[in-house]
C-alpha cells in the first residue's frame, strides 16, 4: 500500500507563531487534502487541492491557513499565526484521480501543540 | 452530501462477527458508500466501498439493500486489534459536484477479550 509521509510528526509552538506542515506526495496522486482531528473528536475536513488550486475548503480554513504545492513537490499546510485551538493532529491525504473509489491514502499525521 | 447516522459506540467479544449499520436516507443516485477504520493517533484507513448489493474483501463485507438508504459493515471473527473507530461516508467521489470528503463521528468499536 502506498505510504504518505508527513513531517514533522510532532511540533510544539508558541501562540502567534507560524507553522508549516509538510506532506510528501505519492507518485501519480493528483488530489490532495488536509484534515485535522482535535483530541477525542472527529476527523474534520479542512481543504482539498488539485492542479495547484484549492477545490473546496471548510469554514475552519480561514485566512490564517494556506496550502501550496510549489513545483510539484511537497504539499504544505501553513498556519500563519497559531492559536491555542489549533492544537490538533493534522492529516494529509491524497488520491490518484476522481475515479469512483473514495479511497483516500492518509499520512500518519502531524501533532501540533500550541502553548 | 448525504448525511450519515451510525451508533456512537459498540462492544463485542473476540471471535464474534460484528455488524455496524449506517443510515443514509438521502443518498443520491451517483453516491457510493465507503467505510474507513481509524486507530488511535493514526490516520483513517480505507476498508471497503460499495454501490449496491454486497461487496467482500479480505478485511470485511459490506451489505447494501436495494433502496440503498442504509449499509452494514460486517467484520468476521473480530480480534482485540479491531478496536478502532469506524466511519461510514457517502459521496459522489467521481462526479464534479464537490471534492469534500467529510467524516462523521463514526462508531467506536471496543473488542473485549
Amino acid at each position: 500500500e502506498p505510504e504518505v509521509t508527513q513531517t514533522p510528526s510532532h511540533q510544539v509552538t508558541q501562540m502567534g507563531q507560524e507553522v508549516i506542515l509538510r506532506c510528501v506526495p505519492i507518485s501519480n496522486h493528483l488530489y490532495f487534502y488536509w484534515y485535522r482531528q482535535i483530541l477525542g473528536q472527529k476527523v474534520e475536513f479542512l481543504v482539498s487541492f488539485y492542479n495547484n488550486e484549492i477545490s473546496e475548503k471548510s469554514e475552519i480554513f480561514d485566512d490564517q491557513f494556506s496550502v501550496e504545492r510549489p513545483d510539484g513537490s511537497n504539499f504544505t499546510l501553513k498556519i500563519r499565526s497559531t492559536k491555542l485551538e489549533d492544537s490538533a493532529m493534522y492529516f494529509c491525504a491524497m488520491r490518484p484521480d476522481r475515479g469512483a473509489t473514495g479511497e483516500l491514502f492518509f499520512g500518519e499525521g502531524s501533532r501540533l501543540t500550541v502553548l | 452530501l448525504a448525511k450519515t447516522t451510525q451508533p456512537i459506540s459498540m462492544d463485542s467479544y473476540e471471535g464474534q462477527e460484528v455488524n455496524i449499520t449506517c443510515s443514509h436516507n438521502n443518498i443520491a443516485t451517483n453516491d457510493y458508500i465507503t467505510w474507513y477504520q481509524q486507530f488511535p493517533s493514526q490516520g483513517p484507513r480505507f476498508i471497503i466501498q460499495g454501490y449496491k448489493t454486497k461487496v467482500t474483501n479480505e478485511v470485511a463485507s459490506l451489505f447494501i439493500p436495494a433502496d440503498r438508504k442504509s449499509s452494514t459493515l460486517s467484520l468476521p471473527r473480530v480480534s482485540l486489534s479491531d478496536t478502532a473507530v469506524y466511519y461510514c461516508l457517502v459521496g459522489d467521489w467521481e462526479g464534479a459536484r464537490d471534492d469534500k470528503i467529510i467524516f462523521g463521528k463514526g462508531t467506536r468499536l471496543h473488542i473485549l477479550p
